[in-house]
């Protein structure tokens, strides 16, 4: 079935440095791929969303890439600053299954 | 305010209890989406719905149920209760069938004792 594995599970930076979380789906159909922050007690809510169509996408200082031979896509965000600490999932989808398929992951602390 | 309500945030109840989630969608969203997340954990897809029908279902476990009604709004059920189911539920919805972003309620916190 379909699968996401996502890493690391926690990441430490230094704050102005940057920040890369990668994620594998199984599904080679999968084509709709988003990322959202969760805050510490509150809600997931979209930052980043790519379709397999494009292989890259920015907005200000976060980006995401999709390979879609290797089935990987990873998040990047640069120049982090303290209020990007949080938890970060992805996500892969695909028309047909109607699963929308969460990683399982990535605590990111930004170390001021 | 994402524009999904979720009710209770809150409930404590005893094991062997049931009890019912509600989840108000976005206006104009189709989908509705149950998630378990566990402490420190995940995002556990449960069940999906999208108008009125159920689309797929994830780990979801036989005590549970789930149902969209005609005005969208949905609900979770959870029976036998059990120290393990302890989490917090989330509820999100979308305009369509997938490839869209998808809006989480805030989220009700279950605690069995």
């Amino acid at each position: 079935g379909e699968n996401v594995e996502q890493h690391p599970s926690t990441l430490s930076v230094q704050e102005g440095d940057s920040a890369v979380i990668k994620c594998t789906y199984s599904d080679s159909a999968s084509n709709y791929f988003p990322w959202y922050k969760q805050e510490l007690g509150k809600r997931p809510q979209l930052i980043i969303d790519i379709r397999s169509n494009v292989g890259e996408k920015k907005d200000q200082r976060i980006a995401v890439t999709l390979n879609k031979t290797a089935k990987h896509f990873s998040l990047h965000i640069t120049e982090t600053q303290p209020e990007d600490s949080a938890v970060y999932f992805c996500a892969a989808s695909k028309i047909g299954t109607y699963k929308y398929i969460f990683g399982t992951g990535t605590r990111l602390k930004v170390l001021a | 305010d994402s524009g999904v309500t979720q009710t209770p945030k809150h409930l404590i109840t005893a094991t062997g209890q049931r009890v019912t989630l509600r989840c108000s969608p976005r206006s104009g969203d189709l989908s509705v989406y149950w998630y378990q997340q566990s402490l420190d954990q995940g995002l556990q897809f449960l069940i999906h719905y999208y108008n009125g029908e159920e689309r797929a279902k994830g780990n979801i476990l036989e005590r549970f149920s789930a149902q969209q009604f005609p005005d969208l709004h949905s609900e979770l059920n959870l029976s036998s209760l059990e120290l393990g189911d302890s989490a917090l539920y989330f509820c999100a919805s979308s305009v369509g069938v997938m490839n869209t972003e998808a809006f989480f309620g805030q989220g009700t916190r279950l605690t069995v004792v």
